[in-house]
């Protein structure tokens, strides 16, 4: 069974830095392209970035380039993303997502998701 | 930037049919993009309904449909039942390894 389960979610105080987890299983991980997709409260889904199987092909939304890094580590079998500079608008529940394998660009299986606030 | 707009909202009656959509600001969306559909009830994790267009998730039920509609990525629902009751949204494939998301239509079932 696939499982994605996010961590490392929390209060943050504006300028500040997290590192958020997604600890994969039930499929082999470094087949697959993975992303990060938030949702902040009461609003829509916004993608926010991609790495490829290896890790060397890593794809932002315009919004969040510069200050968020996606990365893997495929002996861990966990996708990360490291968050600076945080800003209030960066509140949001994060979700991690598997993309599918085949050229169908969609994704497949979804984590449970973690909540970073961003608050003073 | 690249705005992908769905209606804000929608209401169906039970059995009824509704038929939401996803547009470019500029542009017309096509099979190309890859369009595929998710399915958002609150405090949960989306659920992947449709992709590529038209095809349906392992497990979704026939009453879900997707197409293109006049430039435009559609997903249908036929015979809508009170779970259906829901938050949806479209997402394109942009290329270059660039996805959006679509502003999200709000279903109400009564």
């Amino acid at each position: 069974e696939v499982q994605l389960l996010e961590s490392g979610g929390g209060l943050v105080q504006p300028g500040g830095s997290l590192r958020l987890s997604c600890a994969a299983s039930g499929f082999t991980f470094n087949n697959y392209v993975m992303s990060w997709v938030r949702q902040t409260p009461g609003r829509g889904l916004e993608w926010v970035s991609v790495i490829s199987p290896s890790g060397d092909s890593t794809y932002y939304a315009a919004s969040v380039r510069g200050r968020l890094t996606i990365s893997r580590d495929n002996t861990k079998n966990t996708l990360y993303l490291q968050v600076n500079s945080l800003r209030a608008e960066d509140t949001a529940v994060y979700y991690c997502a598997r993309r599918c394998r085949s050229d169908w660009f969609y994704f497949d299986y979804w984590g449970q998701g973690t909540l970073v606030t961003v608050s003073s | 930037q690249t705005v992908v707009t769905q209606e804000p909202s929608f209401s169906v009656s039970p059995g009824g049919t509704v038929t939401l959509t996803c547009g470019l600001t500029s542009g017309s969306v096509s099979t190309g993009y890859y369009p595929s559909w998710y399915q958002q009830t609150p405090g949960q994790a989306p659920r992947t309904l449709i992709y590529s267009t038209n095809i349906r998730s392992s497990g979704v039920p026939d009453r879900f449909s997707g197409s293109i509609l006049a430039n435009k990525a559609a997903l249908t629902i036929t015979g809508a039942q009170a779970d259906d009751e829901s938050d949806y949204y479209c997402l394109l494939y942009m290329g270059d390894g660039i996805y959006v998301f679509g502003t999200g239509t709000k279903v109400t079932v009564l």
